[in-house]
This record gives structure tokens, sequence and C-alpha cells, in this order.
């Protein structure tokens, strides 16, 4: 089936460094990839839509200048979070919509913990 | 606004006993209705979608458009069902999740 893949799964980062959260389509080819923050045990919010070769388009409240969204190409998009906060340690998790698939067929990324010290 | 609701933050329910997690919806037009399951430290899956109409894992959930709603249903909880179960509806092709409901199931 296909396969979503994030790295680093965890990652620890001072306060005021920024640190890269990659997410991969393993065997599929994805136009759309998208963005999701998790706190424990409360729902996923979208925070921004990835697509190859454009622009991000961020949900209302999300800072675009903080969560910096690359997708440069069809198997890879990257959230960076620049000067990190505590405020900031959460859980991201990534999906990616095969390029050419019917409906809404979206496959998860196993996230990313994001703990900012 | 809301667009999913999930009531229920916690469902606690012996083994063996029906299980009805709920979810409504707020969507005008035909919505489309999906059911994802994230099981300790696993990434999330999807568990049935409305479109497909089927039973997955013992679980079947059917879409009430009168009630704007789309309850996760199992004739018989078992202990690995435990997990948080989520609503989602997709929008303009993103996924809106609801709040999260957690299944305990007791021995």
């Amino acid at each position: 089936g296909a396969v979503v893949s994030q790295h680093p799964s965890w990652v620890i980062c001072k306060s005021g460094t920024s640190v890269k959260i990659e997410c991969r389509s393993l065997d599929f080819q994805a136009t759309t990839m998208f963005w999701y923050r998790q706190f424990p045990k409360q729902s996923l919010m979208l925070m921004a839509t990835s697509n190859e070769g454009s622009k991000a388009t961020y949900e209302q409240g999300v800072e675009k200048d903080k969560f910096l969204i690359n997708h440069a190409s069809l198997t890879l998009s990257t959230l960076t979070v620049t000067s990190a906060h505590p405020e900031d340690s959460s859980f991201y998790i990534c999906s990616a919509r095969p390029q050419g698939a019917k409906g809404n067929t979206i496959y998860f990324g196993e996230g990313s913990w994001l703990t900012v010290v | 606004a809301q667009r999913v609701t999930q009531p229920e933050k916690l469902l606690s329910v012996f083994k063996g006993a029906p299980v009805e997690l709920k979810c409504n919806y707020s969507y005008s037009g035909s919505p489309e209705l999906f059911w994802y399951v994230q099981y300790s430290r696993q990434r999330l899956q999807l568990l049935l979608r409305h479109i497909s109409r089927e039973s997955i894992k013992g679980f079947t959930a059917d879409l009430n458009k009168g009630e704007t709603s789309f309850h996760l249903k199992k004739p018989f909880a078992q202990e690995e069902d435990s997990a948080m179960y989520y609503c989602a509806l997709a929008e303009r092709g993103k996924l809106i999740f609801g709040q999260g409901t957690e299944l305990s199931v007791k021995p």
C-alpha cells in the first residue's frame, strides 16, 4: 500500500533555533500534501496545504513566516519551524494525496514529535 | 464554526458490549465523511468511508443526512479496539477532523 514517511520521528531543539521536518511519499507521487498539528489526545488541526511547485496555502491563524512549507518535488514536502519556542512543541503530521487519485484518498505519515526546550 | 463534532471525549465499555461513537457534521451539499483510528503510538489509519458502505473490523457507519450524523458502531467491542477515533469531513480536498473520542474497552 501507499506509504508516507516523516523524518525525524522526534526532535528536541533549543528555543530560538529552526527545525525542519520532512514528509516523503515513498511509492507514489503526491501533488498535494497536508500538514497538521496535534496536541495530546486532541484533534488534528490543519495548518496548511502544500502543492508541488507552488506556494502553500495556510489556514487562518497559522503564521506562514514561522511555519515554512516547501514542496519541491512530487515526493517531498518539508515543514520548517523557524525561531522555535516552547509553545511550538507538538506532534506534527503530514498526509499526501496520490497524483490522479479519485475522491479524497489520503495517506498519513507516522508523525513527528517536536519538543522545544 | 465547528464542522465536525464528536461530543464524547472518552467512551469506556466492557468487552463484548455494543459501541457507538457519535459524530455530527455541518456541511451544505453532499458530504464525504470518514472515520480514522489512531492506536497507541501508531499513525492515523483510515477505518472506513461512507461512500464505500463497508464494514471494517466489525465497525459500520451510516450517513444520516436528516440528522447530519455519521455515527460509528460495533455490536461487540474487543479490547484491541481501544484507540482514538476521529470523524473527518472532506471539504475542498482537505480533511476537517472532529475532536476525537477515546474508546477504552475493558476486559
